[in-house]
Formats: C-alpha cells, structure tokens, sequence
C-alpha cells in the first residue's frame, strides 16, 4: 500500500524568507502524481502546486517549486518570498494510475508559519 | 461556475442519531471522494464514488458508515447511531477524472461533526 510521510509537524519561517517542506512517499508504481495542498485557518483545502512522476522537470507556480527525486521517492516544497498569507497546513498527496481506483493518499501536514 | 457545496457547515448530534453530510461536486465533475480529518490530523480517505457506484470504500468504517452517489442529486454521507469518536471534519471533493493532473481534486469547505 502506498503511504506518504510528512516528517516535519511544525515549521516556521520568517517574513521574505525562504522555507522547504519535505514530503516522502512509498510506492511500487512508476507512474503516478503528486501535488501539495494548503489549508489555511479557514479549514479550505486549496491546491499549491502538482507533478506527474514521468516528468524529470521540477513543477513551478509563482514563488512555489518542488524538487521531486523519483529514485528517492521524495518530493519536497519550497516557498520562496514567505509571506504572512502562506500560514497554513501543508498536505502531500499521492495519486497512484496502477491500481484504477485514483484514490489520493493524504500526508499527515506540516504546520508552516509566516513570522513578521 | 461553483465550486464543491457541501452541507451543513456545522453538524452537531447527540450519540445514537444519525447523521446524514451532503455534498454537490463542481459541475461536470462525476468523482467524489470523502476524507475525515480528526483534530490536528491528516486527511483520511473513506470513500471513493462515481454516479450511482462505489468504486473504492476501503477507508469506510465496516459497520454505521455508507455513502451513496445517486444519478440525481449530491452525494450523500450517513453516519448511523453516531459516537464521540465520530466527532471530526468531513470533507468532500470532486474530480472530472480525465485521466491527467490537469484534474486535481477540489475541495468543499469541510462538514464537521460534533457528537455530544
């Protein structure tokens, strides 16, 4: 079964400064995605960034990228440029092809926070 | 175009009734998922359905826990003769699953359900 793991329950970050959250994952699949997902307090579940595990090119989104590592099964975040909006939960998820059901596998979260 | 509706926002029951959670997918979305999240926890999957079948139920609790997705109308959560340890966020999300990341899940706002 595939698991994901977030082994960071807590970070923070200062203002302008930039944070990397680490996610890693466990699977038998060679064709998969990945995304991170932010919950701010407002309990919405709100899509960051995501990845298909057959491209070698790191994703992207304004002061969001990834380093994904498939040979390590590791796909990390990093927040450029903090800021005080970017206080939230962050999820990993993975969503394997091979079984046909598409279910996404949660992380447990890092709690990231943005200081002034 | 709306995104995933879910209702109610707040749901408390005594122990023993029964709880029913509702969700409308975004428009021409045809999967929906349901995840619980307990306190300062991760999201875990339950439930994975399309129209008027279940695909994946794995995460569902073996007895008091049913989904159904019917052609008409939002997808449904029940939860029957409800116990402390029901007491968590429900969340529902929706998919038009066209075989790409280009569908990432999107989330409804969360149900959360206190049992008193």
């Amino acid at each position: 079964a595939q698991t994901v793991t977030q082994s960071q329950p807590e970070m923070s970050v200062q203002e302008a400064e930039t944070v990397t959250l680490s996610c890693t994952y466990d699977t038998s699949e060679n064709n998969y995605y990945l995304f991170w997902y932010k919950q701010p307090p407002s309990r919405q579940m709100i899509l960051v960034i995501r990845q298909e595990a057959y491209k070698q090119q790191n994703a992207t989104e304004n002061r969001f990228s990834v380093n994904f590592q498939k040979a390590a099964k590791s796909f990390s975040l990093k927040i450029s440029d903090s800021q005080l909006g970017d206080t939230a939960m962050y999820f990993c998820a993975f969503m394997g092809l091979a079984s046909g059901t598409y279910k996404y596998i949660f992380g447990t979260g890092t709690r990231l926070k943005v200081l002034a | 175009n709306a995104g995933v509706m879910q209702n109610p926002r707040h749901l408390v029951r005594r122990r023993g009734q029964e709880a029913r959670l509702r969700c409308s997918p975004m428009k021409g979305h045809s999967h929906v998922y349901w995840y619980r999240q307990l306190p300062e926890e991760g999201l875990k999957f339950m439930v994975y359905l399309q129209k008027e079948n279940i695909i994946d139920e794995s995460g569902m609790p073996k007895e008091r826990f049913s989904a159904e997705f019917p052609k008409e109308g939002p997808s449904i959560l029940r939860i029957q003769q409800v116990v402390r340890g029901d007491s968590a966020a429900y969340f529902c999300a929706s998919s038009p699953w066209d075989g790409t990341v280009n569908s990432p899940l999107h989330f409804g706002n969360g149900t959360r359900l206190t049992v008193t």
